[in-house]
C-alpha cells in the first residue's frame, strides 16, 4: 500500500502562513486530496487533485504538489483552522489516508 | 443540497454481525460511486471498498475482503455496508462518502462499538 507520511502536529499564531507536508512512498501523479477534521466532525474536502480547491473553501487555502511530494498551505491562519488536516492519495490501490497533522491557533 | 444520512450508533457482540445504511439525497443516487471508509483513534482513516450504484459492481480494499459487504438499493437512495464476524477491533466510526475527485461529500459516520 502506498504511505503517506505527515507530520503529527503544528502551533501557529493567527495571521501567519502554514504549510503541511505529506510524502508519499511511491508517485501518485497529482492524484492528491487534502481534507480537514474538526473533532467530533466529518472529514471535508478542501483541495482535489492536488491544487484544486474545493468550492465553498476560503481561497486562504491552496495545495501544490506532484509525484511523492505535497504541500497544503494556508495564509493566513485563523483561529477557525484548529484541526486535523489529512492528505489522500487516489493513484494507486487501495486508496489510502495519511496518519494526519493536528494544527493548533494559539 | 447534497446529503449523506447515516443510521444510528450500534452496540453490538463479537462474532456477530451489523448492517449500516446511508441514504442519499439532492443528487442522481446512480450517478457517483460511492464509498464506505473506517475511522479508528489507533490506525485513522482506512478506506474500506466503493460500489458503482447504478451497477452495484464493486472494489474492495484487500484488507477488508471477507469483513465488508457493499450494497445498494437503488429505489430508495441508499447504500448499506455490512460487517461480519465482529470483533472489537471493529470497533470504531465509520463513514459513507461520495466520490468525485476526492470524497466529496461525508455522511455524519456512524458508531460501531464490538463488546460483549
Amino acid at each position: 500500500d502506498t504511505v503517506l507520511t505527515q507530520s503529527p502536529a503544528l502551533a501557529v499564531s493567527p495571521g501567519e502562513r502554514v504549510t503541511i507536508s505529506c510524502r508519499a512512498s511511491e508517485s501518485v501523479s497529482t492524484l492528491m486530496h487534502w481534507y480537514q477534521q474538526k473533532p467530533g466532525q466529518q472529514p471535508t474536502l478542501l483541495i482535489y487533485l492536488a491544487s484544486n480547491l474545493e468550492s465553498g473553501v476560503p481561497a486562504r487555502f491552496s495545495g501544490s504538489g506532484s509525484g511523492t511530494d505535497f504541500t497544503l498551505t494556508i495564509d493566513p491562519v485563523e483561529a477557525d483552522d484548529t484541526a486535523t488536516y489529512y492528505c489522500q492519495q487516489s493513484w494507486n490501490d487501495p486508496f489510502t489516508f495519511g496518519s494526519g497533522t493536528k494544527l493548533e491557533i494559539k | 443540497q447534497v446529503q449523506l444520512q447515516q443510521s444510528g450508533a450500534e452496540l453490538v457482540k463479537p462474532g456477530t454481525s451489523v448492517k449500516l445504511s446511508c441514504k442519499a439525497s439532492g443528487y442522481t443516487f446512480t450517478s457517483n460511486h460511492m464509498n464506505w471508509i473506517k475511522q479508528t483513534t489507533g490506525q485513522g482513516l482506512e478506506w474500506i471498498g466503493i460500489i458503482n450504484p447504478g451497477s452495484g459492481g464493486t472494489s474492495y480494499n484487500v484488507k477488508f475482503k471477507g469483513k465488508a459487504t457493499l450494497t445498494v438499493d437503488k429505489s430508495s437512495s441508499t447504500a448499506f455496508m455490512q460487517l461480519s464476524s465482529l470483533t472489537p477491533e471493529d470497533s470504531a466510526v465509520y463513514y459513507c462518502a461520495r466520490w468525485h475527485e476526492g470524497f466529496a461529500y461525508w455522511g455524519q459516520g456512524t458508531l460501531v462499538t464490538v463488546s460483549s
